[in-house]
């Protein structure tokens, strides 16, 4: 089965850096995904870990730790824009089903 | 880049009245689409996975004769909630698997209130 979690809710003040940690159990691991997702709108694709280390993408960067079955996604320079819900999911081996968490509602303030 | 184009994005149906949901790929090919539903502050709840060509692979807990799922070429599937009752009001996301890239795309949602 899997087991993905991940914080309800965090806050943080525009200009500064929030991390949204997941951690995982699953039967395999094939790769792990991170979404962001506004308020009545579908997911949209940030990150894509599947070997250890960290991904830089300009503000957002991803992390993965195969052997601890954690991720976390960093969001850097907060502006209100980033106000979302940021979600973790899980691809494993031989399938293309996700198992997403249940996200992470962060909200930025001036 | 591969654009999955879902319509309706909103509808309002009278309970016991069926509504039919369309996923496209605008520009590519979806051998294999996946079909969530989200109720509000929750997470993405995969309902079914359709093949292009089979018949669709039902998640536990979800009912095949309510939740139809057609998915008859590789640019169209189709997702019919049956005899909708006020229960079924959800967010509806379907979800196109990109073989190259091993990424996925999603549709723009469809906000189904059932009155």
């Amino acid at each position: 089965g899997q087991n993905i979690d991940q914080p309800t809710e965090m806050t943080a003040t525009e200009g500064a850096i929030v991390q949204i940690n997941c951690t995982y159990q699953t039967s395999g691991f094939n790769g792990l995904f991170w979404y962001q997702q506004h308020a009545g709108e579908a997911p949209t694709f940030l990150s894509y870990n599947v070997l250890d280390g960290l991904e830089e993408k300009g503000r957002f960067s991803s992390f993965l730790s195969r052997s601890k079955g954690y991720s976390y996604l960093l969001l850097k320079e907060l502006q209100m824009k980033d106000s979302a819900s940021y979600l973790c999911a899980v691809r494993p081996p031989n399938d293309y089903k996700l198992s997403f968490g249940a996200g992470t509602t962060v909200t930025v303030r001036a | 880049g591969a654009v999955v184009s879902q319509h309706p994005s909103r509808v309002i149906c009278k309970s016991g009245t069926s509504v039919k949901i369309e996923c496209r790929s605008l520009d590519f090919q979806a051998t294999t689409m996946f079909w969530y539903r989200q109720f509000p502050k929750q997470s993405l709840m995969l309902m079914a996975t359709s093949n292009e060509g089979s018949k669709a692979t039902y998640e536990q807990g979800v009912e095949k004769d309510k939740f139809l799922i057609n998915h008859a070429s590789l640019t169209l599937s189709t997702l019919t909630v049956t005899s909708a009752h006020p229960e079924d009001s959800s967010f509806y996301i379907c979800s196109a698997a990109l073989i190259q890239g091993g990424g996925y795309t999603f549709g723009s949602g469809t906000r189904l209130t059932v009155v």
